[in-house]
């Protein structure tokens, strides 16, 4: 298995533009969870999904960020427009719900100028 | 709610020697597990330890061993034999079951680095 893939793997966009950024979960996890990295907040999760359903999107800052999980094997986060304190490494990570361990991907550094 | 806190933002540790890592967390509930997460350079989290809080005994992973103590509600890492490759950021992280599937709580991260 090729683990959690995540495109892409840098992405600089000029700030009011629309962003997506893109994840593809380990096959048969069934649980996704998108966070966000920043020095100053560290880890912060966002949203998560269980079986394709949002289960908790409390982490998300405002409207103008938007997730989706059309497909057990594929999740999109979207920012529109974007703003450049939306600056971060913004990390998806898949598990098997009733085990509990992640696996992360190797994360997408956004940078908003 | 829960918190998860790690009191020293770096630290540094000689080739070959040993080094401990802290991390305290508050909650009230009874079941949870407790982990240790790496991010080398390369930015991908790797588990590197785990422990589950009804077990008394500590985890162990070859030069990883944490002691835990559930009722301080303290979790650090051990690091044995430290070697160039361990230097990296280490989150201790919190997990509880919630809805069906569970959520981490990270703490902010301790920088590591390994001198030769």
């Amino acid at each position: 298995d090729a683990g959690v893939i995540q495109s892409p793997r840098h992405e600089v966009t000029e700030m009011g533009q629309e962003v997506t950024l893109r994840c593809k979960p380990i096959s048969g996890h069934n649980s996704l969870f998108w966070y966000r990295q920043t020095m100053m907040r560290g880890l912060e999760l966002l949203i998560y999904f269980n079986n394709n359903v949002p289960i908790d999107d409390s982490g998300m800052p405002e409207d103008r960020f938007s997730a989706k999980m059309p497909n057990a094997s594929f999740s999109t986060l979207k920012i529109q427009p974007s703003e450049p304190r939306d600056s971060a490494v913004y990390f998806c990570a898949s598990s098997l719900a009733l085990i509990g361990v992640y696996t992360f991907g190797s994360g997408t550094r956004l940078t908003v100028v | 709610a829960q918190t998860v806190t790690q009191s020293q933002p770096e630290m540094s540790v000689q080739e070959a020697e040993t080094v401990t890592l802290s991390c305290t967390y508050d909650t009230s509930e009874n079941n949870y597990y407790l982990f240790w997460y790496k991010q080398p350079p390369s930015r991908q989290m790797i588990l590197v330890i785990r422990q589950e809080a009804y077990k008394q005994q500590n985890a162990t992973e070859n030069r990883f061993s944490v002691n835990f103590q559930k009722a301080a509600k303290s979790f650090s890492l051990k690091i044995s034999d430290s070697q160039l490759g361990d230097t990296a950021m280490y989150f201790c992280a919190f997990m509880r079951r919630s809805s069906g599937t569970y959520k981490y709580i990270f703490g902010t991260g301790t920088r590591l680095k390994v001198l030769a």
